[in-house]
């Protein structure tokens, strides 16, 4: 089974502060994606990667940036959390861009006060 | 430019009951579908997938999905219900290369 892994269930922080947001796959896919959650809106998509050091945007990608390393970590930066940022931050990976479906981490839970 | 549209943001239905979660999209090319469900705080667990063959899908725990071209829909089904089923469910398209649109979500909620 494939596993994604959010280093974070829960975390809080303060507005303006740089935050990171981490996840891991084991299964040597060669897409990840950075989705947000908010109830009502479904999952919006933040950025991809589909492949090491490739990104590109996707539907919100403002006051966000990613990273992305080595091939199985990739990283979702916030530079100056925003109160506007508090949402519930999900992780997935998929083999190749056309291979599906998305596999899916637990999601972090971020509050900025 | 594709869409994914969930009817109903919640449906309530009463333990061993049948559910349906209605699922509609659109889109000028050929699609690959997706249902996803979503126990509380926690990430999206796949329930099913449509991406070709026969119409009828079954997934995980009980439940299936109709792919219907000509409606452009992708309803679940389970024809009786658990108070573990409780969750949420979304329902998904990938339309191109790295593109999956997301409904907005149907929660369930079983009753006793």
């Amino acid at each position: 089974d494939v596993k994604v892994t959010q280093s974070s269930r829960y975390l809080v922080k303060r507005t303006g502060e740089k935050v990171f947001l981490e996840c891991v796959q084991d299964m040597d896919h060669e897409n990840m994606f950075w989705y947000r959650q908010d109830p009502g809106l479904g999952l919006r998509l933040i950025y991809f990667s589909y492949d090491v050091k490739m990104k590109e945007k996707g539907d919100i990608p403002e006051g966000y940036s990613v990273s992305r390393e080595k091939k199985e970590r990739f990283s979702l930066i916030l530079e100056s959390a925003s109160t506007n940022q508090t949402s519930m931050y999900l992780c997935a990976s998929s083999l190749t861009g056309s291979t599906p479906p998305l596999h899916f981490g637990n999601g972090t839970r971020l509050t900025v006060t | 430019a594709q869409s994914v549209t969930q009817l109903d943001s919640q449906v309530p239905v009463f333990e061993e009951a049948p559910v349906e979660l209605r699922c509609n999209y659109s889109s000028s090319v050929s699609v690959y579908l997706f249902w996803y469900v979503q126990y509380p705080n926690q990430g999206l667990q796949l329930l099913l997938k449509y991406l070709s063959g026969s119409t009828l899908v079954k997934g995980i725990n009980g439940f299936e999905a109709e792919f219907n071209k000509s409606q452009t829909s992708f309803h679940l089904r389970k024809p009786s219900v658990h108070i573990s089923d409780t969750a949420e469910y979304f329902c998904a398209v990938l339309g191109g290369t790295y593109k999956y649109i997301f409904g907005t979500g149907t929660r369930l909620k079983v009753l006793a």
